[in-house]
């Protein structure tokens, strides 16, 4: 089955800079990586996607990035806000299955005013 | 608000008991995951159920058991409960659980075992 390892667990950032969450995947088969995004209270909510046929997608202040070869995907947050405070979890397909989802460990995201 | 509506959201039960946890999925989707979330294993899949029917089966233990009914809501039954089934509960749904599809979580279920 899939392995999905993201670091780091915590990450305090000064709000305006740049975050950066990084999640590494054991099934070369994978071909699907979502982002979730779950705030205290809530459950996680799917914030960005890519497919294994992209190397890098964008929505305004976020992105992620694909590197098949190394196996590994990342989150990158710009100009950060307090409301970008939240765990984020980086996920990795079970088998095939693109909905069957492996979590990595979370990040928990301190945006500092 | 995700329209996947999760009851209780609360639930404080002894060793050894039975609950159930009840999941009603977003209108029109026919798909219903559950998943367990605690500060050791973090987010762990458990079950998928899709028109009423076992898609797959995840880390589910065999004390706990699910089933999703003709209306799609889901329920999941935890018996013989122990101090470490503590966690939170979510449910997920989405429209056919195919791949690549958007998961849609409801709030959680917070089940303490004392």
């Amino acid at each position: 089955g899939e392995n999905v390892e993201q670091h780091p667990s915590t990450l305090s950032v000064q709000e305006g800079d740049s975050a950066v969450i990084k999640c590494t995947y054991s099934d070369s088969a994978s071909n699907y990586f979502p982002w979730y995004k779950q705030e205290l209270g809530k459950g996680p909510q799917l914030i960005i996607d890519i497919r294994s046929n992209v190397g890098e997608k964008k929505d305004q202040r976020i992105a992620v990035t694909l590197n098949k070869t190394a196996k590994h995907f990342s989150l990158h947050i710009t100009e950060t806000q307090p409301e970008d405070s939240a765990v984020y979890f980086c996920a990795a397909p079970r088998g095939h299955a693109g909905n069957m989802l492996t979590f990595g460990g979370g990040t928990r995201l301190m945006v500092k005013p | 608000d995700s329209g996947v509506t999760q009851t209780p959201k609360h639930l404080i039960t002894a060793t050894g008991q039975r609950v159930t946890l009840r999941c009603s999925p977003r209108s029109g989707d026919l798909s219903v995951y559950w998943y367990q979330q605690s500060l050791d294993q973090g987010l762990q899949f458990l079950i998928q159920y899709y028109n009423g029917e076992e898609r797959a089966k995840g880390n589910i233990l065999e004390r706990f058991s699910a089933q999703q009914f003709p209306d799609l809501h889901s329920e999941l039954n935890l018996s013989s409960l122990e101090l470490g089934d503590s966690a939170l509960y979510f449910c997920a749904s989405s429209v056919t659980g195919g791949g690549y599809e958007k998961l849609f979580f409801g709030s959680g279920t917070q089940l303490s075992v004392l």
